[in-house]
């Protein structure tokens, strides 16, 4: 079975501080992306990764980066967190052999708090 | 621009079929996607449908796809209280990788 696994299901953070949300997968997807989850505004994508090293822009990027040094880890940073961006973020990956209808394998997402 | 929407909530009397509805904007969709999550969970894939599709049917679950609307629905038979989760709707540009979301139809049962 796939597993994309995320490292933390809970974090406390202050304002100011910097945050990095990990995110694996043991399938060896090609494609990963980050999105949150908020009430009412179902998941917006933040950022996408095609492979190793290449990163594009979602639709809500201001305030995140991520990088992709390996095939199995997209991290999700946020530099200066602020309380704006207290949320549920959710890693997903999926493969892009067989064209582009594959799969999306979620992890069960990092609860975000910013105080 | 790239937007999917659905309503935000559904109730249904335990038995009874539920339809969830979503639209859609990008006529060029190859793939829409309905996924499921549980309280407390990721998402998880529940069915899919081709875009050169009408109508897709796994057991319980209908989709149905009108791509000149651009809408697109699923129906759950004989609903269950395990049926109870939030329904996305979700679509891939076939111009890039990404795939978009609706905000998601929370279904509740009543018994």
């Amino acid at each position: 079975d796939v597993k994309v696994t995320q490292s933390s299901r809970y974090l406390v953070k202050r304002t100011g501080e910097k945050v990095f949300l990990e995110c694996v997968q043991d399938m060896d997807h090609e494609n990963m992306f980050w999105y949150r989850q908020d009430p009412g505004l179902g998941l917006r994508l933040i950022y996408f990764s095609y492979d190793v090293k290449m990163k594009e822009k979602g639709d809500i990027p201001e305030g995140y980066s991520v990088s992709r040094e390996k095939k199995e880890r997209f991290s999700l940073i946020l530099e200066s967190a602020s309380t704006n961006q207290t949320s549920m973020y959710l890693c997903a990956s999926r493969t892009r052999k067989g064209g582009l209808g594959g799969e999306l394998f979620f992890g069960e997402g990092s609860r975000l708090t910013v105080l | 621009g790239e937007d999917v929407e659905q309503s935000l909530f559904l109730s249904v009397r335990e038995g009874d079929s539920s339809v969830i509805n979503c639209t859609y904007t990008d006529s060029s969709s190859t793939y829409l996607y309905w996924y499921k999550q549980e309280p407390g969970a990721g998402l998880q894939l529940l069915t899919y449908i081709f875009s050169n599709m009408d109508m897709k049917q796994d057991q319980r679950l209908t989709v149905l796809l009108n791509k000149k609307d651009k809408h697109l629905s699923l129906r759950i038979a004989d609903t269950q209280t395990g049926d109870s989760a939030i329904y996305f709707c979700a679509e891939i540009y076939s111009s890039a990788s990404k795939i978009i979301f609706g905000s998601g139809t929370r279904l509740s049962i009543r018994p």
